[in-house]
């Protein structure tokens, strides 16, 4: 079944870190680009971060840029969210989703989130 | 960057009726704007491509329309499965994409 699946979330206090793990399942991980989305609570969806299918030329959102660091083992399907310093407007779920090159970079799969809380 | 402006934020509908929902781009796109469906404690899901593409298992009440700058995504004959938030995106800067700020579809 074609799925991808968070771990990694819970209470992180402020400056703290955090790591986000998201696997793939039924696709051939390393063919493509993966994204970070996060919603906080009451809020819409915002990108976060991505990395390309070989995992070189990562891009950020200017509310995490020097701060979260995205990377991917596509040995292990598998991509990453290092979260450092981590402040209290990055409460959220977050998500991971695949690229569709296919389908003008729309995103075609999606996970269903793991909770992040800081909280001191 | 890219923004865009949903209208409306919020409305409420009965069963049955078509409910149409608009976004907006700050800047012209072409057709590079998709639209999801997001229910609490779920994933996302794809619901139009290329502002017009319908996704594959996506029902065909759901339409999307527009390009350049204003789009559509039109429910027809709503079903209590479709009470969610739904959700524009651009990805014509892709990777550098963005979401508008939703619109939350709810029972009259």
């Amino acid at each position: 079944q074609v799925q991808l699946v968070e771990s990694g979330g819970g209470v992180v206090q402020p400056g703290g870190s955090l790591r986000l793990s998201c696997t793939a399942f039924g696709f051939t991980f390393s063919d493509y680009g993966m994204y970070w989305v996060r919603q906080a609570p009451g809020q819409g969806l915002e990108w976060v971060a991505f990395t390309r299918f070989d995992g070189n030329n990562n891009f950020y959102a200017n509310s995490v840029k020097g701060r979260f660091t995205t990377s991917r083992d596509n040995s292990r399907n598998t991509l990453y969210l290092q979260m450092n310093n981590v402040r209290l407007e990055d409460a959220a779920v977050y998500h991971c989703a695949k690229g569709s090159p296919g389908q003008l970079s729309a995103f075609d799969i999606w996970g269903q989130g793991t909770w992040v809380i800081v909280s001191s | 960057d890219i923004q865009l402006t949903q209208s409306p934020s919020s409305l409420s509908a009965s069963v049955g009726d078509r409910v149409t929902i608009t976004c907006r781009a700050s800047q012209t796109i072409s057709n590079y704007l998709n639209w999801y469906q997001h229910k609490p404690g779920k994933a996302p899901k794809l619901l139009i491509y290329a502002a017009s593409s319908l996704q594959s298992g996506v029902p065909s009440r759901f339409s999307g329309g527009g390009s350049g700058t204003d789009f559509t995504l039109t429910i027809a004959n709503l079903q209590p499965d479709d009470f969610a938030t739904y959700y524009c995106q651009q990805t014509y800067r892709a990777p550098l994409v963005t979401f508008g700020g939703g619109t939350k579809v709810e029972i009259k």
